[in-house]
């Protein structure tokens, strides 16, 4: 299958950590890229491979694999954390790519 | 610090084709080691891969869409392409296009453009 399964929605209190799963078969070969959008704007890389982060995102992004779920671990969220998030990876084939069905953060 | 801007038409008749361009500005298209790929988000929906070109010219598309799609690359304008024929209403979005990373078991879209709204409708 080349499905990656996301909670639609998690909320968080501020200051406080949420984890963000993903689900699916390619997982278990391939590691997930993490995708932060607010509203109106495109989304932004916040953590790719193993556990890596761009320049310029906080180091309270972090992420984490185990079998078949990728995880995305926001440790003290901010009010600004409040975004829908998106992974992706390759699917089974190595070639293409698949984005997950998404997550809604809220912060409280 | 690499930058990319989509542009085309914004509103295209059903069962037309869909053509748009991402320009590249600081750096270039050619460098080795990227690929380039285009991404859409339908109203309220979350992002779909439609597909993408590497350095060296090889293309990757989602499967549900491979009849309809090609992606080009013209290094001389330092810019690519998307066309998606027999377009209908469900192929209305946001479209984005970003530059791809790949390292052996992890890949990523390190740019983004800012994305072109395109309506399908008559």
């Amino acid at each position: 299958s080349s499905e990656l399964t996301q909670d639609p929605a998690v909320s968080v209190a501020l200051g406080q950590t949420v984890r963000i799963t993903c689900q699916g078969d390619s997982l278990r070969s391939y590691y997930a890229s993490w995708y932060q959008q607010k509203p109106g704007q495109a989304p932004v890389l916040v953590i790719y491979g193993k556990n890596n982060r761009p320049s310029g995102i906080p180091d309270r992004f972090s992420g984490s694999s185990s079998g078949n779920t990728a995880s995305l671990t926001i440790t003290g969220a901010q009010a600004e954390d409040e975004a829908d998030y998106y992974c992706n990876s390759r699917d089974s084939s190595g070639n293409h790519r698949v984005f997950g069905t998404g997550t809604k953060v809220t912060v409280l | 610090q690499l930058q990319l801007q989509e542009s085309g038409s914004g509103l295209v008749k059903p069962s037309q084709t869909l053509s748009l361009t991402c320009a590249v500005s600081g750096g270039s298209i050619s460098s080795g080691g990227y690929s380039w790929s285009w991404i859409r988000q339908p109203p309220g929906k979350g992002l779909e891969w439609i597909g993408y070109i590497y350095h060296s010219g090889s293309t990757y598309y989602n499967p549900s869409l491979k009849s309809r799609v090609t992606i080009s690359v013209d290094r001389s304008k330092n810019q690519f392409s998307l066309k998606l024929s027999s377009v209908t209403a469900a192929d209305t979005a946001v479209y984005y296009c970003a530059r791809g990373r790949d390292g052996y078991n992890w890949g990523a879209f390190d740019i983004w453009g800012q994305g072109t709204m395109v309506t399908v409708s008559s």
